[in-house]
């Protein structure tokens, strides 16, 4: 276990709504990125939190933001789904925001848009 | 840019024998370079990584890999396969200066009893 933790496990929704995914980050941790990994593929990056703030983004539209609290767990926000954005949502933790920094992921939230 | 390539997206060893996870990179500065394993509805839990000391890495569960510059490689391996290392397997690189980490496909390890 690393001790990041994610909620909801699972969520379905329908296309046009909105959702909220949350992380909790390993303790002493400041920087936390989210992935999004559709089936049969590998986890694709979509933004970086470093001390609340936006460190750094991957190719995915505006309709994905995300938030960092100063306790350092944070939240990925998606507005209107699409069908495409069935997939398992990745939170990982580090230590810092350094290349070479270990990343601890939670056990995914996993949505399905229907 | 960067890049990684996992050659087989299925691999399957029976119990006992070498595992090898083939694994390219492309990158126009030194990379440094990870394996991530997958178990079913799970998160990453990282292998072992490279950040430029030795070119042999030794990670957790007997695995090891070596970097390869003039090869561009990174293949993982373990010497003698068990039951509980079937799994998803995951090549990633990230570099100096960057902020993410790019990953491979993955792939997908089976182990015959």
């Amino acid at each position: 276990e690393t001790g990041v933790t994610q909620s909801p496990t699972h969520l379905i929704k329908t296309r046009g709504q909105q959702v909220t995914l949350r992380c909790s980050s390993q303790s002493g941790h400041n920087t936390v990125s989210w992935y999004q990994q559709a089936l049969g593929q590998g986890p694709q990056f979509i933004f970086q939190y470093y001390r609340e703030e936006e460190n750094g983004r991957g190719n995915f539209p505006p309709r994905f933001s995300g938030l960092q609290f100063p306790n350092y767990s944070s939240e990925l926000n998606v507005n209107a789904l699409e069908l495409d954005d069935s997939a398992l949502y990745l939170c990982a933790s580090s230590f810092d925001r350094g290349f070479q920094e270990t990343q601890y992921f939670g056990p995914g939230t996993r949505l399905l848009v229907l | 840019a960067q890049s990684v390539t996992q050659l087989g997206s299925h691999v399957s060893v029976s119990e006992g024998a070498l595992v090898l996870l083939r694994c390219n990179y492309s990158s126009s500065v030194p990379p440094y370079l990870f394996w991530y394993v997958q178990y079913p509805n799970q998160g990453l839990q990282l292998l072992l990584k490279y950040t430029s000391a030795a070119t042999l890495v030794k990670g957790i569960n007997g695995f090891e890999a070596e970097f390869k510059k003039s090869e561009t490689s990174f293949h993982l391996t373990k010497p003698s396969a068990h039951m509980s290392d079937a799994a998803e397997y995951f090549c990633a690189v990230s570099h100096t200066g960057g902020f993410k980490t790019i990953f491979g496909a993955g792939t997908r390890l089976f182990v015959k009893a």
